[in-house]
């Protein structure tokens, strides 16, 4: 399967510890984002990446939230101490070039907080 | 800021007959529009896009209509399949691909 690959599918974690969320792109595809559902909502934007650089992170939340796409290896979302508003899907998509192409989805991992 | 609106949260339909979706958006700089599906447990699998050029685009049982001057986009669906009962989200962007989505439509076909 050359899809949009994340891992892990489910996470659970203690309020206070660090989720780290991978992402694999779609072979050729070197543009990555990173995006949030809460309960009956739709999708929020988070952070757009290419290879070792941030483009745009205006959508994520100032404090605990980082994000970085290496020269080798996935895509990390990573969130430090978390708390239980954290609790959410989160979906990783790619494409293979800025310009108006779709983007394709993985499917996702869902984060629990206890 | 919801700049992608999706009312009437759910539609039911016979199958074999249409279903037509509605999406809105305020921002008059999108330039491409896009509706995926979503499947419970799954991630959006893309279905069909538009360019804002372009005022319709058809792909088998799949057509998005595009009406830039009322910020209004559709999809429609016919014949409906039971394979069809899903979310809908309709998306938009400009520029830099980033997509503002709408909360999603519920389409139940009934067999």
């Amino acid at each position: 399967n050359a899809g949009v690959m994340q891992n892990p599918r489910h996470l659970v974690r203690r309020r206070g510890q660090e989720a780290r969320l991978r992402c694999s792109p779609m072979k050729g595809h070197s543009h990555v984002y990173w995006y949030r559902q809460l309960p009956e909502e739709g999708l929020k934007f988070m952070v757009y990446l290419q290879k070792e650089n941030i483009i745009d992170e205006s959508g994520m939340p100032k404090e605990r939230f980082s994000a970085e796409f290496p020269k080798e290896g996935p895509s990390i979302l990573r969130i430090q101490q978390v708390v239980r508003g954290d609790s959410a899907a989160y979906f990783c998509a790619s494409s293979p070039r800025q310009s108006n192409q779709p983007q394709h989805f993985g499917d996702g991992t869902r984060l629990s907080i206890l | 800021d919801q700049q992608v609106k999706q009312n009437s949260p759910s539609l039911s339909v016979q199958e074999g007959r249409i279903s037509i979706l509605n999406c809105d958006y305020t921002n008059s700089m999108f330039d491409y529009f896009l509706w995926y599906k979503k499947y419970p447990a799954e991630g959006p699998t893309f279905l069909i896009s538009i360019s804002s050029i372009k005022d319709k685009n058809e792909d088998g049982r799949f057509t998005v209509f595009l009406n830039k001057s009322a910020k209004h986009l559709s999809l429609h669906i016919v014949p409906s399949q039971p394979g069809d009962s899903a979310v809908y989200f309709c998306a938009a962007t400009y520029g830099n691909n980033r997509l503002a989505f709408g909360k999603g439509n519920q389409v139940v076909v009934i067999p």
